[in-house]
């Protein structure tokens, strides 16, 4: 079975702070993908990788970045965290399959308060 | 981009009454997937169509891509408590999905 491990299911950080949120998975899955999801607004991507030090914008890319330096592992990073981006994280995985889509495989989520 | 609208955003139902939710798109979508997320939980994958009026059946759950592959619904028969949730379609290619809004189900007993 597929695991996608978040680090942390409750995180509260500060306003200004620099936050990591790290996810690994266990699959050897080639895509990795980062999510937020807030009430009536459903999933919203982030920022998504297909490959090792790979990344791709996603539909609401501001104010975070990302990490792949291997394989398994792929960190979002909100730089100067802000109040709005407190929220529900989810990060994902997927084998890569060309043109087509594979199903992907979710995390517990963190949910992420910034005060 | 490409986009899809999921309707409705909430359906409260008694327990044993049907339930179905849509997805809808004014592009041709080249598939659809669709997730289930317990209260509390992470979505879970639950199916994929890809073929134009392609039918898929699991228990209570018939999921449909129309004809003109431009939208996609769930149907649940007689639902029951283990139905709550939020119910996700999902599309894209190369990997990437765009998700719908989301439908929230509840089941009274």
């Amino acid at each position: 079975d597929v695991k996608v491990t978040q680090s942390s299911r409750y995180l509260v950080k500060r306003t200004g702070e620099k936050v990591f949120l790290e996810c690994v998975q266990d699959m050897d899955h080639e895509n990795m993908f980062w999510y937020r999801q807030d009430p009536g607004l459903g999933l919203r991507l982030i920022y998504f990788s297909y490959d090792v030090k790979m990344k791709e914008k996603g539909d609401i890319p501001e104010g975070y970045s990302v990490s792949r330096e291997k394989k398994e592992r792929f960190s979002l990073i909100l730089e100067s965290a802000s109040t709005n981006q407190t929220s529900m994280y989810l990060c994902a995985s997927s084998l890569s399959s060309g043109d087509s889509n594979q199903p992907q495989h979710f995390g517990d989520g963190t949910r992420l308060s910034i005060l | 981009g490409q986009q899809v609208m999921q309707i409705p955003q909430y359906q409260h139902v008694q327990e044993g009454e049907d339930f179905t939710t849509y997805c809808n798109s004014s592009t041709t979508l080249s598939n659809i997937q669709w997730y289930k997320q317990r209260p509390g939980g992470h979505p879970v994958f639950l199916i994929q169509l890809v073929k134009s009026g392609e039918v898929k059946k699991q228990k209570r759950l018939t999921f449909q891509f129309g004809e003109a592959k431009k939208n996609s619904s769930l149907h649940i028969t007689a639902t029951q408590t283990t139905d709550v949730g939020t119910y996700f379609c999902g599309t894209g290619n190369t990997g990437k999905l765009i998700f719908g809004q989301g439908t929230t189900l509840q089941v009274k007993p």
